[in-house]
This record gives structure tokens, C-alpha cells and sequence, in this order.
């Protein structure tokens, strides 16, 4: 079974420029999530979807970052302009549809690592 | 909101003793998973705790979930080199179908 992807591994943007990442979920996986993950730190939620409906995007900078995934299976994040503190790794995970109160395992990608100069 | 901590931040062991990392949470769980993410990579499912109490081992590895499903404990009997990485719980945001990620422990094993 393959697994989730992602790309690109690696970015370097200057501040103010803009930057995409995309990810390809487990293939009958509905739910996907988008995490910043920044050195150090756990996994931060950014959006959840479930097919191509957001369940979740309450710690999305809806300012600067958008996300989308128009078929309900990829999904493109995007950020634009981008800042300093933005550096950080930018995971990709899909789980099966949960229950209420239950969330299944979640499968990650291997992420993107953003570099903001 | 809801915070999930850990404890300790980091720990440095020797080869061959244990190690427990707790996890503690501000809200009572449904359930918690816990997860490792080796230096570089992605974090990748270890398992999860549904019930009360409930206890899990995979080798050397020991999960406890607690009485009152608002703490956590991963245990690892006679460390080796191989089980370096960073080890987080998660658990479900109350009322929504979302992970909480907890701060997380590193671990670090020297020959």
C-alpha cells in the first residue's frame, strides 16, 4: 500500500514570496490534515478536510495561508506572502472517517521543510 | 484550550536502561494514541488506548492509560540505539474530530 506523498521536500523562498505544497492521501483515506511542525515542537493542526469539506481550519492564518482539495482526494497548501516565522516543516496526514469523539491513526507524509529567508 | 504536556522534554540514557515519558492532559480522553518520529523523519502511529486503565505492550514497549483517561505513560524496557526519536501522544479535541499533539519527549541512546 503506498503511503502518503508530498512534495517538494524542500523549499527556500524569500519573505513575501509565495510557496505551495502538495500532498497525495492514502488511497481511501477521506480525512486529510495539514500540520506545521516547527523544530522542536509537536505537530500544530493547520486545516482538516473530510472529502473536499473543511471540518476544521480554526488555526489556519487565513490571512496568509489557504488550502484546498477540490476532488477529495490531493490537496495544495498555500502561502502567501510568506514570513520568517513560517519556516518550519509542513506535514501531510490522512486517517480513515472517525467517529464521534474517536480519531483514527493517522498516516503522515514526509513533509515539506520550508525555509523562509 | 485544550493542552496535552509532557514530561520529561528530553532524556539522554544509556543503552540498555529504561525509559518512561508521561503524558498528561488538561481534558479527560476518549482515547490517546501515541506516536515516534525518528530525527528527520515523520511521526509514524504506534498505537492507540480506548479504556480505562487500559495497558498495551509491543516488546519492549509498555502504553498505560490512566484511571481517570487523562494521563498516559509509554515505558521502554532496555533501551537500544534504535529507539531514538522524539515520542508524542495525542489525543481528540473535545468535540471535534481532531488530534492534539502533546509537546512531546526526545529520547536519546548511547552505545
Amino acid at each position: 500500500e503506498a503511503g502518503v506523498a508530498q512534495s517538494p521536500r524542500y523549499k527556500i523562498i524569500e519573505k513575501r514570496q509565495s510557496v505551495a505544497f502538495w500532498c497525495n492521501p492514502i488511497s481511501g483515506h477521506a480525512t486529510l490534515y495539514w500540520y506545521q511542525q516547527i523544530l522542536g515542537q509537536g505537530p500544530k493542526l493547520l486545516i482538516q478536510f473530510q472529502n473536499n469539506g473543511v471540518v476544521d481550519d480554526s488555526q489556519l492564518p487565513k490571512d496568509r495561508f489557504s488550502a484546498e482539495r477540490l476532488k477529495g482526494v490531493d490537496s495544495t497548501l498555500k502561502i502567501q506572502p510568506a514570513k520568517l516565522e513560517d519556516s518550519a516543516v509542513y506535514l501531510c496526514a490522512s486517517s480513515l472517517v472517525g467517529t464521534a469523539g474517536h480519531v483514527n491513526e493517522q498516516y503522515f507524509g514526509p513533509g515539506t521543510r520550508l525555509t523562509v529567508t | 484550550g485544550q493542552q496535552v504536556m509532557q514530561i520529561p522534554q528530553y532524556q539522554h540514557v544509556q543503552e540498555g536502561e529504561d525509559f518512561t515519558t508521561y503524558c498528561n492532559s488538561s481534558t479527560t480522553l476518549s482515547n490517546i494514541q501515541w506516536y515516534k518520529q525518528r530525527p528527520g523523519g515523520h511521526p509514524v502511529f504506534l498505537i492507540q488506548l480506548v479504556k480505562s486503565g487500559e495497558v498495551k505492550k509491543q516488546k519492549r514497549l509498555t502504553f498505560q492509560f490512566g484511571e481517570a483517561k487523562k494521563n498516559s505513560s509509554l515505558h521502554i524496557t532496555a533501551t537500544q540505539t534504535t529507539d531514538v526519536g522524539t515520542y508524542f501522544c495525542a489525543g481528540p479535541n473535545t468535540g471535534f474530530q481532531k488530534l492534539v499533539f502533546g509537546t512531546g519527549t526526545r529520547l536519546l541512546v548511547s552505545p
